[in-house]
């Protein structure tokens, strides 16, 4: 069965700063994606980024980048000029390919940003 | 843009009744999954459904049943709840491509305590 560990429970970071979340995940899958994935005070999940495994580059999204070392089985986000508005709950997400909506998500990051 | 609504918000039920949450899905949407999410935790998936038809379960008992309607709306049921039932339940929905490059819109959830 796949696994997904976030080993930060709370990361703090000020405004303006750059703060990088951990990720690690197990799988035997080749085909398989990733995700980080925001969850603010009102409790929707917004996805982020996201990663296709078979792609070497990794994925940036303005702020946000992602490290992916495949080999490894790691995946962090990288947020750039950290604004009050990033403080929210973060977490990773895997999913085999073509799996349609059933992801595997970790236990989460709280993310505080100092102003 | 998420289009994705549940109700109710909150609900609070006892021990041994059941409940049914709702999920309307995003337009054209033809994939629509549940998760739980428990205080602390990330989001575990529970059930997903594509074309009206249950297509992956996540660990979860029988007494948890879902149900999905040709206007891509969809009930999550719980029968005879437990106290560990008390979460926040979210759904998902998505437009499967056979890709595996969907993009997943995520409601608000219902909070349901189970006292």
């Amino acid at each position: 069965a796949q696994t997904v560990t976030q080993s930060q429970p709370e990361m703090s970071v000020q405004e303006a700063e750059t703060v990088t979340l951990s990720c690690t995940y197990d799988t035997s899958e080749s085909d398989y994606y990733l995700f980080w994935y925001k969850q603010p005070p009102s409790r929707q999940m917004i996805l982020v980024i996201r990663q296709e495994a078979y792609k070497q580059q990794n994925a940036t999204e303005n702020r946000f980048s992602v490290n992916f070392q495949k080999a490894a089985k790691s995946f962090s986000l990288k947020i750039s000029d950290s604004q009050l508005g990033d403080a929210a709950m973060y977490f990773c997400a895997y999913r085999r390919g073509n799996a349609g909506n059933m992801l595997t998500f970790g236990g989460g990051t709280r993310l505080m940003v100092k102003p | 843009e998420t289009g994705v609504t549940q109700s109710p918000t909150h609900l609070i039920k006892t021990r041994g009744q059941q409940v049914t949450l709702r999920c309307s899905s995003q337009s054209g949407h033809n994939t629509v999954s549940w998760y739980q999410q428990a205080l602390g935790q990330g989001p575990q998936f529970i059930f997903q459904y594509y074309r009206e038809e249950e297509n992956g379960r996540g660990n979860f008992p029988p007494r948890f049943s879902g149900l999905q309607f040709p206007n891509y709306s969809s009930e999550l049921n719980v029968n005879a709840l437990e106290l560990d039932d008390s979460a926040l339940y979210l759904c998902a929905s998505s437009q499967r491509t056979g890709q595996g490059n969907e993009k997943l819109f995520f409601g608000s959830g219902t909070q349901l305590s189970v006292l």
